[in-house]
C-alpha cells in the first residue's frame, strides 16, 4: 500500500513570493491533516479535513495561508505571500477516520531568502 | 488545553544498552489516545503505537516496549538493546477523544546511539 505523497520535497522561494504544497493521502483515508514543524520542535496542527471539508483550521493563519481538498482525496497548502518565518517543514498525514493513527508523509521543507 | 512533556532532550547511549524515553501528558479529557513516533534523518514521522486512555495495559514488540500510568500521566517508552538503527528523534503525543484537534506532539528527545 502506498503511503502518504507529497511535492515537492524541498523548495527554496524568496520571501513575498507564492508557494504551494501538495499531497496526496493513502487510498481511503478519509481524515487529512496539515502540520508545520520548525526545526527541533514536534510538528503543529494546521488544518484538518474530514472529507472536503476543513472541520479545525483554527491555527491556520488565514491571512497568508490556504488550504483546499476538493474531490476528498488531494490537498493543497498554498502560501502568498511567503515570509521568513514560514521557513519549516510543511507535513501532510491521513487517517482512516479521526482517533486512529495518522501516517504521515515525507514533508515539503520550505526556505524562504 | 492539552500538553505533552519530553523532559529529556537528548539522550546518548552505547550500542545494546536499554533505554528509556519519558512522556508526561496533560488533558482534562477523560477519553484521549497517546502515540509514540519515531523520526530518523530521512525526515519522515514513522508511527509506532496508539494508546486508548481506558487501556493502561503495558505493551511490548520486539525491543520495544511502552508503560502507561494514568495515575501520572505517563506514557514512557523503552527500547531493549538498542541499536544504532534506532537513533532518531522520538516523539510522544495525544489526541483528545473529542476529536476535534489533530495531534498534540511534545518536542521530541533525540536519542543517539553509539556502536
Amino acid at each position: 500500500e502506498a503511503g502518504v505523497v507529497q511535492s515537492p520535497r524541498y523548495k527554496i522561494i524568496e520571501k513575498k513570493q507564492p508557494v504551494a504544497f501538495w499531497c496526496n493521502p493513502i487510498s481511503g483515508h478519509n481524515t487529512l491533516y496539515w502540520y508545520l514543524q520548525n526545526l527541533g520542535q514536534g510538528p503543529e496542527l494546521l488544518i484538518r479535513y474530514e472529507n472536503e471539508e476543513a472541520v479545525d483550521d483554527s491555527q491556520l493563519p488565514k491571512d497568508r495561508f490556504s488550504a483546499e481538498r476538493l474531490k476528498g482525496v488531494d490537498s493543497t497548502l498554498k502560501i502568498q505571500p511567503a515570509e521568513l518565518g514560514d521557513s519549516a517543514v510543511y507535513l501532510c498525514a491521513s487517517s482512516k477516520a479521526q482517533g486512529y493513527e495518522q501516517y504521515f508523509g515525507p514533508g515539503t521543507r520550505l526556505t524562504v531568502t | 488545553a492539552q500538553k505533552v512533556t519530553q523532559a529529556q532532550t537528548e539522550i546518548s547511549v552505547v550500542e545494546k544498552e536499554d533505554v528509556t524515553l519519558d512522556c508526561v501528558y496533560e488533558t482534562r479529557d477523560t477519553t484521549y489516545y497517546l502515540f509514540w513516533y519515531k523520526q530518523p534523518p530521512s525526515g519522515e514521522l514513522v508511527f509506532l503505537i496508539r494508546r486508548n486512555s481506558f487501556d493502561e495495559q503495558n505493551e511490548i514488540s520486539g525491543r520495544y516496549s511502552w508503560n502507561f500510568q494514568k495515575s501520572t500521566s505517563s506514557f514512557n517508552f523503552t527500547i531493549t538493546a538498542s541499536q544504532v538503527v534506532d537513533s532518531a528523534v522520538y516523539f510522544c503525543a495525544l489526541k483528545s477523544g473529542g476529536g476535534a484537534d489533530g495531534l498534540t506532539f511534545g518536542k521530541g528527545t533525540h536519542l543517539i546511539i553509539q556502536p
